[in-house]
């Protein structure tokens, strides 16, 4: 009963250097989403999908690219790392809000510590 | 776009007692969702508790209780009977009901600490 799997939990980038942080959901869920968590911030959407083949912006968008080929898969990339990208990623899954069945839960991975140096 | 503001950043209660998180949002949608999350040192993001903006009665689970002020949109926690385990950040979130916008949307959080 895997959920909301992310990988890899821990990796130091120089800058410059690219990366792609992977979350696989197992529950057949339509929206997938990445966050990224600071201290004092919260959490802050980066992009979303509300089904495969589809992405959309969210708060802090600006230098992440993401992908969702496969419907259990949402990929977020970083092309060129920056110091003030080192933050927790978290993966979310959820059904549609109004779709009463799923309990409207969103279901949150084990999150990814990256640093940038 | 849809705010919420935690304004406690920290708050502490003797174990036992009971404590109240506050949580203010703003929307101007009639249906939504609200949500309590409890993040641990292990940074795990564990659901408290949830609240449809369509039913008035307020939501509990055990100790945890909500009072939700729909009109004054304010989303409080109560946590009864406070224990050693509820130390943690807890996090408010916002979910619109409306479809393809339904990402949650998160306040600063609260930590609270529990005196022994």
């Amino acid at each position: 009963n895997a959920g909301v799997t992310q990988t890899p939990k821990f990796r130091v980038l120089k800058t410059g250097q690219s990366m792609t942080l992977l979350c696989a959901q197992d529950m057949n869920h339509e929206y997938m989403y990445w966050y990224r968590q600071d201290p004092g911030m919260g959490l802050r959407l980066i992009h979303y999908s509300v089904g495969e083949g589809t992405t959309a912006k969210g708060e802090v968008p600006d230098g992440y690219n993401v992908s969702r080929l496969k419907k259990q898969n949402f990929l977020l990339g970083l092309e060129s790392a920056a110091p003030s990208q080192t933050s927790v990623y978290f993966c979310a899954s959820s059904q549609p809000a109004g779709l009463i069945s799923s309990g409207n839960t969103i279901y949150f991975g084990e999150g990814s510590w990256l640093t940038v140096v | 776009a849809q705010t919420v503001t935690q304004s406690q950043p920290e708050m502490s209660v003797q174990e036992a007692e009971t404590v109240t998180l506050s949580c203010t949002y703003d929307t101007s949608e009639s249906d939504y969702y609200l949500f309590w999350y409890k993040q641990p040192p292990s940074r795990q993001m564990i659901l408290v508790i949830r609240q449809e903006a369509y039913k008035q009665q307020n939501a509990t689970e055990n100790r945890f209780s909500v009072n939700f002020q729909k009109a004054a949109k304010s989303f409080s926690l109560k946590i009864s009977d406070s224990q050693l385990g509820d130390a943690a950040m807890y996090f408010c979130a916002y979910r619109s009901s409306n479809f393809g916008n339904e990402k949650l949307t998160f306040g600063t959080g609260t930590r609270l600490t529990i005196i022994p």
